[in-house]
């Protein structure tokens, strides 16, 4: 959707290596959703975030709602082999749907 | 059921060929809505039912596709006189509604050869 820009469109990452994927929308969001996805399935849901300033952690995982509610960012610390596969970010952007970026692809190499 | 359930997993259509996908919702969800993806791209909304009310259809490509909801449960996904292009994987997703989380089947994908 071109209401949400995801970035980057792939990202290759030794193990044990940090990375961030982000997420900006040019509306005012409701709600930010995080999922992954392995290829050729079904969305695996992450966190949720509604609040400006938000902030979840789960695992390795940390995802960040700007104070603004335009922009997420998705922080995973020490990569591993299982963090492997798209990440998507899903905006309630008020409109009783969810409006996806592209995804990122992400690629862990040993 | 514990989760959202997407039959067939895998279809293969001749081109002009009629398909119907399938989208057994969390029980006791409100809202169901289908999506499509393209190969390598984000999912793109199709179409949104609150109960068995279809409330946008907004997202539906064609007037080939269509979608119901008799009942407020179970929903159906109709292609007909597939193409090329319809190529994808449909997802289907519920929820209570209210903002209250997305849950999302494992999808159908379809190739129209």
């Amino acid at each position: 959707s071109q209401e949400l820009e995801q970035s980057p469109q792939s990202l290759i990452v030794q193990e044990g290596k940090n990375l961030t994927i982000n997420c900006t929308s040019s509306k005012t969001l409701y709600g930010l959703y995080w999922y992954k996805q392995k290829y050729g399935e079904g969305l695996i849901f992450l966190m949720m975030l509604q609040k400006g300033g938000e902030e979840k952690s789960h695992e390795k995982i940390t995802a960040k709602l700007d104070e603004k509610k335009q922009q997420s960012s998705l922080h995973i610390t020490a990569s591993q082999p299982s963090h492997a596969g798209i990440y998507l970010c899903g905006a309630d952007i008020g409109a009783q749907k969810l409006v996806f970026g592209q995804g990122t692809r992400l690629t862990i190499n040993p | 059921g514990a989760g959202v359930s997407q039959s067939p997993r895998y279809k293969v259509a001749k081109r002009g060929q009629d398909v119907a996908l399938r989208c057994d919702p969390i029980s006791g969800h409100v809202s169901l809505f289908w999506y499509q993806q393209a190969l390598g791209q984000g999912p793109e909304f199709l179409t949104y039912f609150q109960n068995e009310a279809q409330l946008d259809k907004s997202g539906l490509p064609s007037d080939r596709f269509f979608a119901e909801r008799p009942e407020g449960s179970v929903s159906t996904l109709k292609i007909q006189r597939t193409q090329q292009e319809d190529s994808a994987v449909y997802l289907c997703a519920s929820s209570y509604g209210g903002r209250k989380g997305y849950t999302f089947g494992s999808g159908t994908r379809l190739t129209v050869v």
